[in-house]
């Protein structure tokens, strides 16, 4: 099983809302992330958590917090997120460095 | 800083055709380089991972290729079919985890 899940699939939030996107894989694999894909554009990596702790922030705005409370769940917790946020976040997982990665089939977030 | 860039930016086929996309990277220190699809609006789908001590690589109708010393790979898709449409990503990893550096993409449209 080479799966990614990520829920929910399709999110529309208002500026002051909080929500949280959630990713799991059952690889068994101890590097998880998050990237950014805005339309038309290559995604873009923003955090990176090996073996659960926080190892990459590509200086994201605080109103993105990351949290991975298991070796099988990333979590992307939003806040205050302004229209420019509207994107594609995709989750991905890896067995460890320089290994194949595997990406879920995404969240589409509209800020409104 | 690795920079991959990916030609051409748009590839319109026959059903039928064989056709390659190129894939060249500007530091020739990588481990691997990983093929990726991409449908609309969706995830990426790992296809093809080629170890840089491999030259090849092939997945059914897929073959990629790789030659570390010209930064150069190309991936050959054998007779392309409309259900092959969609964006092909070539990626790096690097910073020892397997964070990837994403070429722009090769939109492909096969016509029946």
């Amino acid at each position: 099983d080479t799966e990614v899940t990520q829920t929910p699939k399709h999110l529309v939030m208002g500026m002051t809302n909080k929500k949280s996107l959630k990713c799991e894989q059952h690889m068994g694999h101890r590097a998880m992330y998050w990237y950014k894909q805005k339309a038309k554009k290559p995604p873009e990596l923003m955090f990176v958590y090996s073996y659960e702790k926080l190892s990459i922030n590509e200086s994201v705005p605080s109103r993105f917090s990351p949290e991975c409370p298991n070796s099988s769940l990333l979590n992307l917790h939003l806040h205050a997120l302004q229209p420019e946020d509207s994107a594609l976040y995709l989750c991905a997982s890896s067995q460890a460095g320089n290994t194949e990665a595997f990406f879920g089939q995404g969240t589409r977030l509209t800020v409104v | 800083k690795q920079e991959v860039t990916q030609i051409p930016a748009a590839l319109s086929v026959p059903e039928g055709e064989n056709l390659v996309l190129n894939c060249s990277f500007t530091d020739s220190a990588i481990y691997n380089l990983q093929w990726f699809r991409q449908d609309p609006g969706k995830g990426l789908t790992s296809l093809l991972l080629i170890q840089s001590s491999q030259r090849e690589q092939t997945s059914g109708r897929l073959n990629a290729s790789l030659d570390k010393s010209s930064g150069r790979s190309t991936l050959y898709i054998a007779a392309s079919q409309p259900g092959d449409s969609a964006t092909y990503l070539c990626a790096v990893p690097q910073g020892g985890y397997s964070t990837l550096t994403f070429g722009k993409g090769t939109m492909l449209l096969v016509s029946p």
